[in-house]
């Protein structure tokens, strides 16, 4: 399967700050990469699908101007944390969706997540 | 809308097997897959089904699916204490990459 790196894999940043979250996919090109974010204890919540080349789709109650999502190449995708507040502070999570001769096809492939926490 | 519920919790001995269970509403569903989540880390695929398969098995890991009863579960045999994780059930819709996932069972392996 797909490899999946994040950077960093945990931050630290003063309330009102930005932050930007890297998700690369090492051997893959991947057209399409998905942002979560998950709370303690809880499960994976889609926060937008990113598309190469294009603007990324935002689910429902996710605030676009908040959350940036740029995918500007195949192997990498960013989601930048703007004006980060306490109630950001959580567990990020990407994905890289990939056809794959394992899992079948358009398996998803995580990263390691990065803990964000915002004092 | 599409759901997919896991029992939260789930506590065994060291050498037993364990069951987890999952259950979804999404009829379409055409892949289900189970991810296993250490703390503080990204999701690992173990394993997963097509929908129109009944039974899978990969070494240690049984996958049984019921489609009338749209009910998946993931038997680990001979669980060792390293089985100890988060393990959350996802579903698919042909067609797409977007997944739903389950709550998430939080397996505990007693030594």
């Amino acid at each position: 399967g797909a490899v999946v790196s994040q950077h960093p894999s945990w931050v630290i940043c003063k309330s009102g700050t930005s932050v930007k979250i890297e998700c690369r996919s090492l051997d893959f090109q991947a057209t399409t990469m998905f942002w979560y974010r998950q709370f303690p204890k809880q499960s994976l919540m889609l926060m937008a699908t990113s598309n190469e080349g294009s603007k990324a789709t935002y689910e429902q109650g996710v605030e676009k101007d908040k959350f940036l999502i740029n995918h500007a190449s195949l192997t990498l995708s960013t989601l930048t944390v703007t004006s980060a507040h306490p109630e950001d502070s959580s567990f990020y999570i990407c994905s890289v969706g990939a056809a794959s001769g394992r899992a079948g096809t358009d398996t998803q492939y995580f990263g390691p997540g990065t803990r964000l926490t915002v004092l | 809308g599409e759901d997919v519920e896991q029992s939260l919790f789930l506590s065994v001995r060291e050498g037993d097997s364990s069951v987890i269970n999952c259950t979804y509403t999404d009829s379409s569903s055409t892949y289900l897959y189970w991810y296993k989540q250490e703390p503080g880390a990204g999701l690992q695929l173990l394993t997963y089904i097509f929908s129109n398969m009944d039974m899978k098995q990969d070494q240690r890991l049984t996958v049984l699916l019921n489609k009338k009863d749209k009910h998946l579960s993931l038997r680990i045999a001979d669980t060792q204490t390293g089985d100890s994780a988060i393990y959350f059930c996802a579903e698919r819709g042909s067609g797409t990459y977007k997944y739903i996932f389950g709550t998430g069972t939080r397996l505990k392996v007693l030594a």
